[in-house]
């Protein structure tokens, strides 16, 4: 299984951009990659996916690496609300999410 | 619009007891996911359905079975209760097509506690 590997927490000033880095060295051709966030007392989020092009949604935008070893989740404008712990997910053949320990993003006022 | 909805949200029981942990997902949604997430860990994916059938199998213990009904519903059965069994228990829901890339939307969860 492909695995992901992201900082345990970042800081970030509120109303500014935010860049959320992903390494992902091992992804096959086919895995896709995904974005979830889960804020506390509550169940995970989705937030964006993608395979190889870079996408954007009301909520982020992502960016993936041209070699797809490595993703970047950036939001434009955090607020308080989108403090919470941001996993970065390879989907698998089998549908399957693999979760790591996500990232921490504390947002300051 | 429709989410996930599980039921019960809290659920308390001693060892050795036994629980039923039900999840209704979105309409039209035909694959449905369960996860454990122990207090502090990440999810853990336990086992997935598709279209009744069991499509994949995580790190489920073999005192739990699931399954999931003609009405796509699907229910968590839990056996002989260990204290190690109190978690959050999220069941997510997706609609599959071919080629990968599913949004799985999740439910809010029910808290276990084994006492």
């Amino acid at each position: 299984d492909a695995k992901t590997t992201q900082p345990n927490s970042m800081e970030s000033n509120e109303e500014e951009p935010v860049h959320l880095p992903c390494n992902h060295s091992t992804i096959s051709g086919t895995d896709y990659i995904h974005w979830y966030r889960q804020l506390p007392s509550q169940g995970p989020e989705y937030v964006i996916h993608g395979l190889t092009s870079n996408v954007n949604n009301r909520m982020a935008s992502l960016a993936i690496a041209e070699d797809r070893k490595s993703s970047t989740l950036i939001l434009h404008r955090a607020t308080l609300r989108d403090a919470a712990v941001y996993y970065c997910i390879v989907m698998d053949s089998n549908y399957q999410l693999i979760w790591g320990a996500g990232t921490k993003l504390i947002i300051k006022p | 619009a429709a989410g996930v909805i599980q039921s019960p949200r809290h659920l308390i029981k001693e060892k050795r007891e036994t629980a039923t942990l039900k999840c209704y997902p979105i309409p039209r949604h035909d694959t449905v996911y369960w996860y454990q997430q122990g207090p502090g860990q990440d999810p853990q994916f336990l086992i997935s359905f598709y279209e009744k059938m069991q499509s994949d199998k995580g790190s489920i213990p073999d005192r739990f079975s699931a399954q999931q009904f003609s009405d796509y519903h699907s229910e968590l059965n839990m056996s002989s209760l260990e204290l190690g069994d109190s978690a959050l228990y999220f069941c997510a829901s997706s609609p599959r097509w071919p080629g990968g890339g599913d949004t799985q939307y999740f439910g809010p969860g029910t808290r276990l506690t084994v006492l």
